[in-house]
C-alpha cells in the first residue's frame, strides 16, 4: 500500500533563517506531488505541484521554492523566512488524477 | 471558472441529525469530485468521492449526492456523531487535464453530545 512520510511535525524558526521541509511516497511511481499551505482556520493553498522529477510548476509567488530531486521525493525550501510564511504545510501525492493522499503536516511557526 | 464554492463556512447539528454541505463549480470539464475530513492539526483524509455519471454514492453514514445539470454536490452524514466534528472540504479535478485539485474553503462542523 502506498505511504506518505512528511517531517517535522512541527518547526520553530527564526525570521531570515532557511527552511527544507521534505515529503517522500511508498508504494507508487511516478506519482503528481503537491505542496499546500493552510493558514489557521483557512482553505488549502496551492504552492506547488510536480508531475515528474525535476518538474515544478509554482502557482504563487512567494519566499518559497520546490525540488523534486527524485520520483517520489519533494522537498520544500526558503533561503530567508518570513513571519508570513507560518503555516501548516501539507504534502500530498495523486496518480492517474484521482483523489490526492495528504501527509499528517508540519505545523511552521516563524518568530 | 475553476472556482469551487463551499457552504455553509460552519454547522452545529445535535447528535443523531443530519449535517448537510453544499458545492458548486462553473467548469463542466470537472469530472471527479472528492470529500475531504480534516481534524485539528492533521491533514485531510479523503472521505468519498464521486465522478459526474453517478448521482448517489453511499460509504456508510456518507453519501454524495450529485447534481450535473446544477453543477452542485454535496455531502449528507447521517446520524452525526461527535467524533464527526472535523472540517469538511470538497474538490474537483479534471482528471485529463491540469493535475490541480480544486478545493472549496472548507466547512467547520460541530455535532453536540
Amino acid at each position: 500500500s502506498q505511504t506518505i512520510h512528511q517531517w517535522p511535525a512541527t518547526l520553530v524558526q527564526p525570521v531570515g533563517s532557511p527552511l527544507s521541509l521534505e515529503c517522500t511516497v511508498e508504494g507508487t511511481s511516478n506519482p503528481n506531488l503537491y505542496w499546500y499551505r493552510q493558514a489557521a482556520g483557512r482553505g488549502l493553498q496551492l504552492l506547488f505541484y510536480s508531475v515528474g522529477i525535476g518538474q515544478i510548476s509554482s502557482e504563487v509567488p512567494q519566499n518559497l521554492s520546490a525540488s523534486r530531486p527524485q520520483d517520489r521525493q519533494f522537498i520544500l525550501s526558503s533561503k530567508k523566512l518570513l513571519l508570513s510564511d507560518s503555516g501548516f504545510y501539507l504534502c500530498a501525492w495523486g496518480q492517474r488524477n484521482t483523489e490526492a493522499f495528504f501527509g499528517q503536516g508540519t505545523r511552521l511557526t516563524v518568530v | 471558472q475553476q472556482q469551487v464554492k463551499q457552504s455553509p463556512q460552519s454547522l452545529i447539528v445535535q447528535k443523531g441529525g443530519i449535517s448537510i454541505i453544499n458545492c458548486a463549480y462553473e467548469n463542466t470539464a470537472f469530472d471527479y469530485f472528492p470529500w475531504y475530513q480534516q481534524f485539528p492539526g492533521k491533514g485531510p483524509a479523503l472521505l468519498i468521492a464521486i465522478r459526474p455519471d453517478v448521482s448517489e454514492k453511499k460509504e456508510g453514514r456518507f453519501t454524495i449526492s450529485f447534481n450535473k445539470s446544477a453543477k452542485q454536490f454535496s455531502l449528507h452524514i447521517m446520524d452525526s456523531q461527535p467524533g464527526d466534528s472535523a472540517t469538511y472540504f470538497c474538490a474537483a479535478i479534471v482528471t485529463s487535464g491540469t493535475y490541480k485539485y480544486i478545493f472549496g474553503t472548507g466547512t467547520r462542523l460541530k455535532v453536540l453530545a
